[in-house]
């Protein structure tokens, strides 16, 4: 079955304190692994699909990377309009339908 | 905006009742997949059909069904609620080969 875990839970950021979010996968063959960001009460905003390890895609002050166990999301010199909890996923590449696996997510705060 | 339209936005209602949340997907959208997210659960998936046939089926409680009509549209229904099934509902749609989830902005049910 697989497993995604998120850390930290919470995160409290001053404005301009980079940081990194970390989501570790377990998958028996990762067809995509994907960043969502999410606002309270809100649905889930695509941000970004890394599809294998050493892929880095960048958005602004967002860097997500890959390794073959897990994924960083980096945010670089955050602004308060970055807080938000984001959400990791993933899809199987032997599950039907292409269904996502989330993990639980990491609130980020980032305070001006 | 993802193009993906939830209705009802919000749902107050009594246990024992039953309920039916509405999905437009995106169009030329096949795909709709449903989840739930609670406080305490996250995000899990319950179901996805595609073009009008049940594709994959997550942890979907038997009170639960769904089905996707020749427009594409799907509902999903509950009945015989019970507080615990108070939750955020999402729809979400993909575009053909893309992997990648578009949320609606989900419909709020509050069961007391």
């Amino acid at each position: 079955e697989d497993q995604v875990t998120q850390s930290p839970e919470a995160l409290r950021l001053q404005e301009g304190e980079s940081s990194s979010l970390n989501c570790s996968y377990t998958v028996s063959g990762l067809r995509g692994l994907f960043w969502y960001r999410q606002d309270p009460g809100k649905g889930p905003e695509f941000l970004f699909t890394l599809y294998s390890a050493g892929e880095e895609k960048e958005k602004e002050r967002l860097k997500a990377t890959l390794t073959k166990k897990e994924s960083f999301l980096h945010i670089t010199a955050p602004k308060p309009e970055d807080s938000a909890t984001y959400l990791c996923a993933v899809s199987d590449l032997q599950s039907a339908g292409n269904k996502l696996t989330f993990g639980g997510g990491t609130r980020v705060l980032v305070k001006p | 905006d993802s193009g993906v339209t939830q209705t009802p936005k919000h749902l107050i209602t009594a246990t024992g009742q039953r309920v039916t949340l509405r999905c437009s997907p995106r169009s030329g959208d096949l795909s709709v997949y449903w989840y739930q997210q609670s406080l305490d659960q996250g995000l899990q998936f319950l179901i996805q059909y595609y073009n009008g046939e049940e594709r994959a089926k997550g942890n979907i409680l038997e009170r639960f069904s769904a089905q996707q009509f020749p427009d594409l549209h799907s509902e999903l229904n509950l009945s015989s609620l019970e507080l615990g099934d108070s939750a955020l509902y999402f729809c979400a749609t993909t575009g053909p080969g893309t992997g990648e989830l578009f949320f609606g902005e989900g419909s709020r049910l509050t069961v007391l």
